[in-house]
């Protein structure tokens, strides 16, 4: 799987939206951005995940660049409850085979 | 329960003692994935089942660790010997094995403690 590349911390505040970028150089055509974040004591959960189209659910927008070389994730109005470490991750989909985590960026929400 | 379920939470013990971790995954998931994570680290792989064969376990760091899942559904992580350096949290996920996303659910992790 491809390596990822993110800034380790940001900081942003509440109600403002949270904009985190993940270079992703050596992508592949088969493989898939995920994003995961993972709160204090807790275990990782999904975010979102895209190919190369724009995508957006409920907790967040993810934008990929045409090259698919980068992308970022966009929590649109941050919230104390955001803060967390957020992993951008790809992989080949269609299988079922391991994520491989780096160390993510660590995003404050502060008031 | 709805999400992927891990015992015990927390578990001490000593050098040399023998650990059994266990984790219930979501009904029905058949890929099932054991992580461990120290502190400040992102997680780490360490094997994933899918079904009962362990399909890939290239993250296991040495035979003093075994992860079994005889009926495709519980799985058990099995550490001989522990050393302090095991000390980390256990997280396990599973996921439906289907084509296009794969989305893994995790647990809240097992947090092991060898003194």
């Amino acid at each position: 799987d491809a390596k990822t590349t993110q800034p380790p911390s940001m900081d942003c505040a509440e109600g403002r939206a949270a904009n985190l970028p993940c270079n992703h150089s050596t992508i592949s055509g088969n493989e898939y951005v995920y994003w995961y974040r993972q709160i204090h004591s807790q275990g990782p959960q999904y975010i979102i995940h895209g190919l190369k189209n724009n995508e957006t659910n409920e907790m967040a927008s993810l934008i990929i660049t045409e090259d698919r070389k980068s992308s970022t994730l966009i929590l649109p109005h941050a919230t104390l409850r955001d803060t967390a470490v957020y992993y951008c991750i790809v992989r080949v989909d269609g299988t079922a085979s391991k994520l491989t985590f780096g160390t993510g960026t660590r995003l404050q929400v502060t008031l | 329960g709805a999400g992927v379920s891990q015992t015990p939470s927390n578990k001490v013990t000593e050098k040399g003692k023998y650990v059994e971790l266990r984790c219930d995954p979501i009904s029905g998931h058949t890929a099932l994935y054991w992580y461990r994570q120290s502190l400040g680290q992102g997680p780490e792989f360490l094997i994933y089942f899918q079904g009962t064969g362990a399909a890939d376990d290239s993250g296991l760091p040495n035979d003093r660790f075994f992860a079994v899942r005889p009926e495709g559904s519980v799985s058990t992580l099995k550490i001989q010997r522990t050393e302090r350096g095991d000390s980390a949290v256990y997280l396990c996920a599973s996921s439906l094995r289907r084509s296009g996303a794969n989305v893994l659910t995790f647990g809240a992790g097992s947090r092991l403690t060898v003194l």
